[in-house]
């Protein structure tokens, strides 16, 4: 299996723009996790989805962030507009029915910075 | 809530040195426990886990056992190597579908 992947691997863009990021899980896997990472915070979850539906966004800090699943095999996190305090590592995870020993896998990341 | 307390890092060993890192939980039921590695410039990867108590995981040489007893789910390994330097970080999941982490813990091993 081609694991969970992440687009863009790095994004530099100037505070105010749009930010998409996206992707892809594990074919077969049924939930999808949206994490936030930064030295200060540490590791953040900031929405999950199951079976395509959100069951938990109440990690996204503001309404300045979206995030999406259209099918099972595509999400976006998307921010805007995006501010330097958004400046992070951004990792996508899936994993299949996670119940008692169900693991989640997580992609590479997607590094965004805001100047 | 149910939450996962860490030893705090970063811990610097020489290379051989026995390893240790920390892991305590706080939770209803009976959660699954994960010990997940982040190498330099990458995502997380699993490591280990166990699914219940007295369960020992291991892999790559690292272990550690659900004590439900201490609530604990410390990592050990005899003989670190240099290649072992990374952030380590315990998660558990209580069926509630998402992981909850600790903070992280920083390794660094010395040739």
């Amino acid at each position: 299996d081609a694991g969970v992947i992440q687009s863009p691997r790095h994004e530099v863009t100037e505070m105010g723009q749009e930010v998409t990021l996206r992707c892809k899980p594990i074919s077969g896997h049924d939930y999808l996790f949206w994490y936030r990472q930064t030295m200060m915070r540490g590791l953040e979850l900031l929405i999950y989805f199951n079976n395509n539906v959100p069951i938990d966004d109440s990690g996204m800090p503001e309404d300045r962030f979206s995030a999406k699943m259209p099918n099972a095999s595509f999400s976006t996190l998307k921010i805007q507009p995006s501010e330097p305090r958004d400046s992070a590592v951004y990792f996508c995870a899936s994993g299949l029915n996670t119940g008692s020993g169900n693991t989640i896998y997580f992609g590479e990341g997607s590094w965004l910075t805001v100047v | 809530g149910d939450s996962v307390t860490q030893m705090e890092g970063p811990v610097t060993l020489s290379e051989e040195a026995f390893l240790t890192i920390n892991c305590t939980y706080t939770a209803t039921g009976y959660p699954s426990l994960f010990w997940y590695v982040q190498y330099p410039g990458e995502g997380l990867q699993l490591l280990l886990k166990a699914t219940k108590a007295d369960d020992k995981g291991s892999n790559k040489g690292f272990e550690a056992t659900y004590r439900k007893e201490t609530t604990s789910f410390h990592l050990e390994k005899g003989s670190v190597q240099v290649s072992d330097s990374a952030v380590y970080f315990c998660a558990l999941n209580n069926q509630g579908g998402k992981l909850i982490f600790g903070q992280g813990t920083e390794l660094s091993v010395k040739p």
